[in-house]
């Protein structure tokens, strides 16, 4: 089991420039979640999928920031013209669906916009 | 929505003694409970998960205690030592129904000195 697996680990992009993060839950484990974490926000949720389907997206900043989960085994964040505040380690966690099931959380994907 | 506090922010202690984290939370329908690690460039490890039927539990030299009444969660970390220096987030799970959001506290940074 290689746990949650996030890449890129770092990624540093322009202002203005797109920026795609991965996020491959573990087998089996059908609950997604992006959360971000800056020094400021602290730890924010951002959106979440259950069985592929999206659930809530309420974290969501409404322009620029989009999720999709294609299949079982990938999620992806897209950012659109990112912005410098959208610097911050973008944390992907699955876990089964069942209420009492603990997350598994990747390692990130630290952001930077320069 | 839910909203939880963490004190303190930072919390330096010598090797051998306790530490103590506290969160306090708003919602009383909330039911899961956790406590996660985070060590630099790292994810969130958990450390703890308590359902609320449990007003105490003992783990490999940690213990946490839930207050429903007063709507309040603690870790106790007996015995530090230097490879407990990390950010500790507590976290309470969305009791709304469908939804499995983590709301976070804002994190307690411990250092544990030799």
């Amino acid at each position: 089991n290689a746990g949650v697996i996030q890449t890129p680990r770092h990624k540093v992009t322009g202002k203005g420039q797109e920026a795609t993060l991965w996020c491959e839950p573990i087998s089996g484990h059908s609950a997604v979640f992006w959360y971000r974490q800056t020094i400021v926000q602290g730890l924010e949720f951002l959106t979440y999928f259950r069985n592929q389907a999206p659930i809530d997206d309420s974290g969501m900043p409404k322009e620029r920031f989009s999720a999709q989960m294609p299949n079982q085994s990938h999620s992806t964040l897209k950012i659109q013209s990112t912005q410098p505040q959208d610097s911050a380690v973008y944390l992907c966690a699955s876990s089964l669906v069942d209420r009492n099931s603990d997350y598994t959380f990747g390692s990130g994907t630290r952001l930077l916009v320069i | 929505g839910e909203q939880v506090e963490q004190r303190p922010p930072h919390l330096s202690v010598r090797e051998g003694d306790s530490a103590f984290i506290i969160c306090t939370y708003t919602d009383s329908a909330t039911a899961y409970f956790y406590w996660y690690k985070q060590e630099p460039g790292a994810g969130l490890q958990l450390l703890m998960s308590v359902f609320s039927n449990v007003d105490r539990k003992e783990e490999q030299g940690l213990t946490v205690l839930l207050n429903k009444k007063d709507k309040r969660l603690s870790l106790n970390l007996t015995a530090a030592h230097p490879g407990d220096s990390a950010v500790y987030f507590c976290a309470v799970r969305d009791p709304t129904g469908g939804n499995n959001k983590l709301t976070f506290g804002q994190g307690t940074v411990l250092s544990v000195i030799p």
